[in-house]
């Protein structure tokens, strides 16, 4: 079965600054999907990004990048540019074969 | 993005009643949803996978008595809490994958069993 953590519960930015959220997973698939879903006080679930793990490639997505490094099964997630809309709680998931595993969830907080 | 309408957004109902919740995707078309539970500041716990026209799957702990889905379509599915107690207070919510493994969710539901 497939891990993910994320060992960070709660973490705050200054507005305008950059801030990396933490997720490693555990999985012995080859092919796999990663994603980082946010959750504002809405809690209407969105999707940041999404990589493919056979892609060496980090994803972007305009202030939202990531850091994959599949040997080492670690899937961050690099906000720059902070704005207050971005506080949330941020979410890791992994997917493979239709079925999705989340972490426990990083809450972000950004200070004007 | 894909659209997924989820209503009631917020039901409060008595001890003993029964509470359907409806999930629909408004722009495309997918067989697979999910159902998920989501206590405050906690993570999504899935609560079962639904495909058009089957039976849904549901994870161990869940009673498919008391959670009863229906996905008639691969545009509608429905999340139905018999006999609600209190216990079942929680916010649900739906989504829909589509083929590249994205999920699009609905907005949840709050429901508080009185």
């Amino acid at each position: 079965a497939q891990t993910v953590t994320q060992s960070q519960p709660e973490m705050s930015v200054q507005e305008a600054e950059t801030v990396t959220l933490s997720c490693t997973y555990d999985t012995s698939e080859n092919n796999y999907y990663l994603f980082w879903y946010k959750q504002p006080p809405s809690r209407q679930m969105i999707l940041v990004i999404r990589q493919e793990a056979y892609k060496q490639q980090n994803a972007t997505e305009n202030r939202f990048s990531v850091n994959f490094q599949k040997a080492a099964k670690s899937f961050s997630l690099k906000i720059s540019d902070s704005q207050l809309g971005d506080t949330a709680m941020y979410f890791c998931a992994f997917s493979n074969a239709g079925k999705s595993t989340f972490g426990d969830g990083t809450t972000l907080t950004v200070k004007p | 993005g894909a659209v997924v309408s989820q209503h009631p957004s917020r039901v409060i109902c008595k001890s003993g009643t029964s509470v359907k919740i409806e999930c629909r995707s408004l722009d495309f078309q997918a067989t697979t949803m999910f159902w998920y539970r989501q206590f405050p500041k906690q993570s999504l716990m899935l609560m079962a996978t639904s495909n058009e026209g089957s039976k849904a799957t549901y994870e161990q702990g869940v009673e498919k008595d008391k959670f009863l889905i229906n996905h008639a379509s691969l545009t509608l599915s429905t999340l139905t809490v018999t006999s609600a107690h209190p216990e079942d207070s929680s916010f649900y919510i739906c989504s829909y994958r589509v083929p590249d493994e994205k999920l699009f969710f609905g907005s949840g539901t709050q429901l508080s069993v009185l």
